[in-house]
């Protein structure tokens, strides 16, 4: 596609309910991002794949929290067993080369995540 | 280890105004990228430059210039004749030569408001 594309743009959902984002890049790039930005914050990393792999998943910040690429394109972030502490904005970014410095990274418009 | 500082949470200036968005880095690598982003109430990151450590050349790009400067470790992005259309949050980024995820670390981010 032209760009990143996320899906769902908005979602609101109760405490301990498990939630998918989706998020399909832009049309051949090997790189995939999540980002999480929550409200007034920065961005702050969460997990990096290249193609279907994930090298770093450092930044996913418990076990309540996985992603998945399959086909080298679309990615799913689930969070399990969902916590207030998770309503954030969850951002997709997509770059053509993966794992190297410089690369510019695309984002889409993000996921806006309520937790009620 | 990578650091990038914004001071300014926020700034608010009038229509017309020029406006400087500090931003200061911290890095041990000779070879480096920064970046500037734009979000705007949409949520979507907007790429705005890139630059590589080895390039301190000044960038004008319409209304945009950029001032990169390696003995303050400073990149810098001033909007002259602000418009309200300007009014974002604009992302200063560092990415390292062989840092995980291209190795790119957001700053917190300014709020700029642009007021009519």
């Amino acid at each position: 596609g032209a760009g990143v594309s996320q899906s769902p743009s908005n979602k609101v959902t109760e405490k301990g309910k498990d939630v998918e984002l989706r998020c399909d890049p832009i049309s051949g790039h090997t790189a995939l991002y999540w980002y999480r930005q929550s409200l007034g914050q920065g961005l702050e990393f969460l997990i990096y794949f290249q193609g279907n792999s994930a090298p770093d998943k450092s930044g996913l910040p418990s076990d309540r929290f996985s992603a998945e690429r399959t086909g080298g394109s679309v990615s799913t972030l689930t969070i399990q067993r969902t916590q207030q502490e998770d309503s954030a904005v969850y951002l997709c970014a997509s770059s053509l080369n993966p794992g190297r410095a410089g690369n510019t990274i695309y984002f889409g418009e993000g996921s806006w995540l309520t937790v009620v | 280890a990578q650091k990038v500082t914004q001071a300014q949470t926020e700034i608010s200036v009038v229509e017309k105004e020029d406006v400087t968005l500090d931003c200061v880095y911290e890095t041990r690598d000779t070879t480096y990228y920064l970046f500037w982003y734009k979000q705007p109430p949409s949520g979507e990151l907007v790429f705005l430059i890139r630059r590589n450590s080895f390039d301190e050349q000044n960038e004008i790009s319409g209304r945009y210039s950029w001032n990169f400067q390696k003995s303050t470790s400073s990149f810098n992005f001033t909007i002259t004749a602000s418009q309200v259309v300007d009014s974002a949050v604009y992302f200063c980024a560092l990415s390292e030569l062989g840092g995980g995820a291209d190795g790119l670390t957001f700053g917190k981010g300014t709020h700029l408001i642009i007021q009519p």
